[in-house]
């Protein structure tokens, strides 16, 4: 299977605790952006890496979020110190190039904060 | 502020009828826009895409239609099938990289 693979599928945190959302793109696909569906609302955009790089985190929290995309590996979401309001679906999509805007979407994390 | 706007959150018609999905936007910067279907618990799906150059795309069932001058898109469905039944989101590029989505209308697709 080629396709975005994002893990854990659902995550259950405590409110304080650290959340680790991983993504591995497609083969070959070397942009990746992180989105953010609250429940009942369209997706929003977070954050655009490429490798070793961020591009645009203009849909970042300011504070307690961070996103990276290392060389080797997935590309990490990392929310800390989380609170309620952070239960979401968070969808991972990478795309072989920019020039369409034609992204590739995961399954999604599923995470909840009790 | 919602750029790009679903107004209507369900939509439900008969099998073998036209669906028609709505979309409108605010930005005249977007330069592509795109229909994505979405299933419960899973990512969404590339439907299909248009450039901001052009007015219409079509691919077998599904075609976008774009009306620059009133800022709307609309994906038309033809026939409808059961399996069409999910969410679709209408999403728009901002250059040079975010696609900002609607909030999705829900079609139901009823035998």
């Amino acid at each position: 299977n080629a396709g975005v693979m994002q893990n854990p599928r659902h995550l259950v945190r405590r409110r304080g605790q650290e959340a680790r959302l991983r993504c591995s793109p497609m083969k070959g696909h070397s942009h990746v952006y992180w989105y953010r569906q609250l429940p009942e609302e369209g997706l929003k955009f977070m954050v655009y890496l490429q490798k070793e790089n961020i591009i645009d985190e203009s849909g970042m929290p300011k504070e307690r979020f961070s996103a990276e995309f290392p060389k080797e590996g997935p590309s990490i979401l990392r929310i800390q110190q989380v609170v309620r309001g952070d239960s979401a679906a968070y969808f991972c999509a990478s795309s072989l190039r920019q020039d369409t805007g034609e992204l590739f979407f995961g399954e999604g994390s599923r995470l909840t904060v009790l | 502020d919602q750029q790009v706007k679903q107004n209507s959150p369900s939509l439900s018609v008969q099998e073998g009828r036209i669906s028609i999905l709505n979309c409108d936007y605010t930005n005249s910067m977007f330069d592509y826009f795109l229909w994505y279907k979405k299933y419960p618990a899973e990512g969404p799906t590339f439907l299909i895409s248009i450039s901001s150059i052009k007015d219409k795309n079509e691919d077998g069932r599904f075609t976008v239609f774009l009306n620059k001058s009133a800022k709307h898109l609309s994906l038309h469905i033809v026939p409808s099938q059961p399996g069409d039944s999910a969410v679709y989101f209408c999403a728009a590029r901002f250059i040079p990289d975010k696609l900002i989505f609607g909030t999705g209308t829900r079609l139901q697709v009823f035998p």
